[in-house]
């Protein structure tokens, strides 16, 4: 069975850090293009951070660059996602996806931003 | 950032009929080997996204024949040739010709 299941949400202060993690399984995780995107409560999606299948190339929205990190795992077939520097606008459901000739997405993780 | 634009965002139809919904791009999606990154993605509740259509047009395996995708440029369709119980659910466009890649506010099908 194809799955991809996240982990590491919760509530943060502004300014604190978390740390994301996507376990991929049932397909070859590593020959896809990995993703975080994520969903603002009553917001529409947006793409976070994308990395190239060999890991030579990472993408970030403008407006996370230098505070998140995009990662990866081949031994462990997971993907990270490092945030740093948190903020109340960074309040959003997660989701890790994976996109190559087949398309999967986990089902988010909650991250909550918030003194 | 390229906006893309919906409609309708709520879509009533009845059973058996045909449904259309429309997604339009702020910059064109044409990419430079003549393609474009256009994909239609539906969510049922509780689910996660499915893809159903990439590159504008290619059905994915196991996705039923009534569903097609069209469009050039910055103007692109999904149609459901006949609505069935199971097609309810949000549907959305994504296009990943410019990074970031941005996506469609989303549609809901209501049967």
């Amino acid at each position: 069975e194809v799955q991809l299941v996240e982990s590491g949400g919760g509530l943060v202060q502004p300014g604190g850090s978390l740390r994301l993690s996507c376990a991929a399984s049932g397909f070859d995780f590593s020959n896809h293009w990995k993703n975080w995107v994520r969903q603002a409560p009553g917001k529409g999606l947006e793409w976070v951070a994308n990395m190239k299948p060999d890991g030579s190339e990472k993408r970030y929205v403008d407006s996370v660059k230098g505070r998140f990190t995009i990662s990866r795992d081949n031994a462990k077939n997971s993907l990270y996602l490092q945030m740093n520097s948190l903020r109340a606008e960074d309040t959003a459901v997660y989701y890790c996806a994976a996109w190559g000739s087949s398309v999967h997405w986990g089902q988010g993780t909650l991250v909550t931003v918030s003194s | 950032d390229v906006v893309m634009t919906q409609s309708p965002l709520s879509l009533p139809v009845t059973l058996g009929q045909p449904a259309s919904i429309s997604c339009r791009s702020s910059q064109s999606l044409m990419y430079s080997d003549g393609g474009a990154y256009l994909e239609w993605f539906q969510q049922r509740p509780g689910q996660s996204p499915r893809r159903l259509i990439y590159g504008v047009s290619n059905r994915d395996s196991g996705v039923p024949d009534r569903f097609s995708g069209s469009g050039s440029g910055t103007d692109f369709t999904l149609k459901i040739s006949t609505v069935e119980a199971e097609d309810a659910g949000v549907y959305f466009c994504i296009q990943y010709t410019h990074w970031p890649h941005t996506f469609g506010q989303g549609t809901k099908l209501e049967i």
